[in-house]
């Protein structure tokens, strides 16, 4: 089984309105980390945010959030206020057991974002 | 601070060649790690290493790859010979001490190595 889905098509959205990008992940271990990560065309992996799985509240990081499902097993990336610039591919993450015992991360196969001016 | 260094950015090669692709990782960063992009398979981990030491290399596709990191500011993955394949873009990434030092333990890319076998 996959440990992250992401499973959307290529997206798009209008400049200035917000848009979530999907991702489930699979893990036994209670305790995991997860990340979303920005390409764009350049081809640079850019970091933008993280979630842990004991976090009692949703990670946000100026525009981005990250709305957590822990029961669903979801960790869906919302922009708001889309710019140009956001055009890119995301990458969702996880890391299984605690920060200080693995480092690993297992990446989903992208989405890629195009913002219409 | 200087981000991760990956050289060369792009390597062009005949089916056969030995290529080496090199990391320089962030000053302070213990872990480091090798991964790979294609269209096909998404961005795979092939290999990482802890305090200089390789801790996983279960995504080593076979014997052809090797890596090694004989100093904190130093790796290099050798894919020997190489085949057409292996075209793909290679990159680079490190991240903090795994205790205290990082909640997140993000890991930082580099640029990436564009390797085209022919």
């Amino acid at each position: 089984a996959q440990k992250i889905t992401q499973t959307q098509p290529g997206m798009f959205v209008q400049e200035k309105e917000a848009v979530t990008l999907d991702c489930t992940y699979d893990t036994s271990d209670p305790s995991y980390g997860l990340f979303w990560y920005k390409q764009p065309s350049s081809g640079e992996m850019i970091f933008l945010i993280y979630q842990g799985s004991y976090d009692q509240q949703n990670a946000t990081e100026g525009r981005y959030s990250l709305n957590f499902q822990k029961a669903r097993k979801s960790a869906n990336l919302v922009i708001s206020a889309s710019q140009l610039g956001d055009s890119a591919m995301y990458f969702c993450a996880m890391r299984e057991g605690p920060s200080g015992a693995n480092s690993k991360l297992t990446f989903g196969k992208g989405i890629t974002l195009s913002v219409r001016p | 601070d200087a981000g991760v260094i990956q050289s060369p950015r792009h390597e062009v090669t005949e089916m056969g060649q030995e290529v080496t692709l090199r990391c320089k990782p962030i000053s302070g960063h213990d872990y480091l790690f090798w991964y790979r992009q294609t269209m096909m398979r998404g961005l795979e981990l092939l290999i990482y290493f802890n305090n200089n030491v390789p801790i996983d290399d279960s995504g080593m596709p076979e014997d052809r790859f090797s890596a090694k990191m004989p100093n904190a500011s130093f790796s290099t993955l050798k894919i020997q010979p190489s085949e057409p394949r292996d075209s793909a873009v290679y990159f680079c990434a490190s991240s903090l001490p795994s205790r205290g030092q990082s909640i997140y333990n993000e890991q930082f890319f580099g640029p990436g190595t564009r390797l085209t076998v022919l």
